[in-house]
């Protein structure tokens, strides 16, 4: 299995441009998450989805960002307009309910994204 | 969901054991304990979880007492490549919630 793939694996852009991050997760996995990282707030949770449908988003910072699952092999994230405290690096992960190992996600690359 | 503390850093040599812990002291009765590990520039990836007593794996092991308040997580004999940031959570639900981990450096 190639793993979690996301895509692009770098984007940078400049204020108020519209960006999209897509994730592929590990086929048969039917929970997908995204998540932020920074040196100031480290590790966040923005979103999950459980067979497609969006469980949690309370960590999803404003309305300019917006997330869609429309089948179980794809995911996008979306930030419209985004602005230069967005950047940052994300990732998805995508794990197994019915796995052995409870919280077992396993994590794409990661997109880094600066936006000037 | 439960709160962990954990050391922000600590230092350690090759050929060395390990071990960090981890104080969960509101953790529920649903919860198990996770260790992740993150190099940089790469997602996080999971390491050993457990819910009571003892767990081994091929990487780790992972120690737990009866009131589960705390937890060990063991690496022996570390090498340079295990110089990382490790995080310890606690959930019964996909949420998880990743605190400032345990930046491990690993010295020649």
């Amino acid at each position: 299995d190639a793993g979690v793939i996301q895509s692009p694996r770098h984007e940078v852009t400049e204020m108020g441009q519209e960006v999209t991050l897509r994730c592929k997760p590990i086929s048969g996995h039917n929970s997908l998450f995204w998540y932020r990282q920074t040196m100031m707030r480290g590790l966040e949770l923005l979103i999950y989805f459980n067979n497609n449908v969006p469980i949690d988003d309370s960590g999803m910072p404003e309305d300019r960002f917006s997330a869609k699952m429309p089948n179980a092999s794809f995911s996008t994230l979306k930030i419209q307009p985004s602005e230069p405290r967005d950047s940052a690096v994300y990732f998805c992960a995508s794990n197994d309910p019915g796995s052995s190992s409870y919280n077992e996600q396993f994590f794409g690359p990661g997109t880094r994204l600066t936006v000037l | 969901l439960a709160k962990t503390t954990q050391p922000i850093s600590m230092d350690s040599y090759e050929g060395q054991e390990v071990n960090i812990t981890c104080s969960h002291n509101n953790i529920a009765t649903n919860d198990y304990i996770t260790w992740y590990q993150q190099f940089p520039s790469q997602g996080p990836r999971f390491i050993i979880q457990g819910y009571k007593t003892k767990v081994t794996n091929e990487v780790a092991s992972l120690f737990i007492p009866a009131d589960r308040k705390s937890s060990t997580l063991s690496l022996p004999r570390v090498s340079l490549s295990d110089t990382a940031v490790y995080y310890c959570l606690v959930a019964d639900t996909d949420k998880l919630i990743f605190g400032t981990g345990t930046r491990l450096q690993v010295f020649p």
